[in-house]
């Protein structure tokens, strides 16, 4: 399976835009780039996915870089209520089976 | 809204009990699905159903069983508690035809003393 690598933390400032990388140098031509984040006391909630084109939902947008080694989520504006582990997960579609969850990004954010 | 739910928030056993975990969507979704969250290893897959009396185990089935005699409701079974088995127990619902976006329940956190 194609591996993720994602920042253990980061932090950011209230009200700032945020970019939460994550690198995907295995990546094979079907796969899908996923984010979830996880909020404290929660389970996880879908965040965004895209292929190859730059997406943009009510949540968040994701960029992903013409070669697709890499991908990152920005929060444009972000909130207490955004402090949470982000995780970045590749998979096929259609896809069986999980998500396969790594360790993510704590984001903290200061008001 | 899809409301996924989970019959406990906490729950507490001994070992050797057979305990059962329940959860239940309401959005009619083909597939469920049963994850324990650990510190340090992530989400891991137990179990997940494609339909009602479907079954395929995931990474890590040893010690567990499930049920799926309806279409909303997935059980998953510890036959025999044991300590190693702490641990946060997620649920999980999608549809096939957006299986790009799986729901969860808030989890079970389960301690066997």
């Amino acid at each position: 399976d194609a591996k993720t690598t994602q920042p253990n933390s980061m932090e950011s400032n209230e009200e700032e835009p945020v970019h939460l990388p994550c690198n995907h140098s295995t990546i094979s031509g079907t796969d899908y780039i996923h984010w979830y984040r996880q909020l404290p006391s929660q389970g996880p909630e879908y965040v965004i996915h895209g292929l190859t084109s730059n997406v943009n939902n009510r949540m968040a947008s994701l960029a992903i870089a013409e070669d697709r080694k890499s991908s990152t989520l920005i929060l444009h504006r972000a909130t207490l209520r955004d402090a949470a582990v982000y995780y970045c997960i590749l998979r096929a579609h259609p896809g069986l089976g999980d998500m396969r969850f790594g360790a993510g990004t704590r984001l903290t954010v200061k008001p | 809204d899809v409301k996924v739910t989970q019959s406990s928030r906490y729950l507490v056993k001994r070992t050797g009990e057979k305990v059962f975990l329940e959860c239940v969507q309401d959005m009619d979704h083909e597939n469920m699905f049963w994850y324990r969250q650990d510190p340090g290893l992530g989400l891991r897959l137990i179990y997940f159903s494609y339909d009602v009396k479907m079954k395929e185990k995931g990474d890590i089935p040893e010690g567990y069983s499930v049920s799926r005699e309806k279409k909303e409701r997935f059980s998953l079974i510890l036959e025999s508690a044991s300590t190693n088995q702490t641990s946060m127990y997620l649920c999980a619902s999608n549809h096939p035809s957006s299986d790009y976006e799986q729901y969860f329940g808030p989890g079970t956190r389960l301690t066997v003393t």
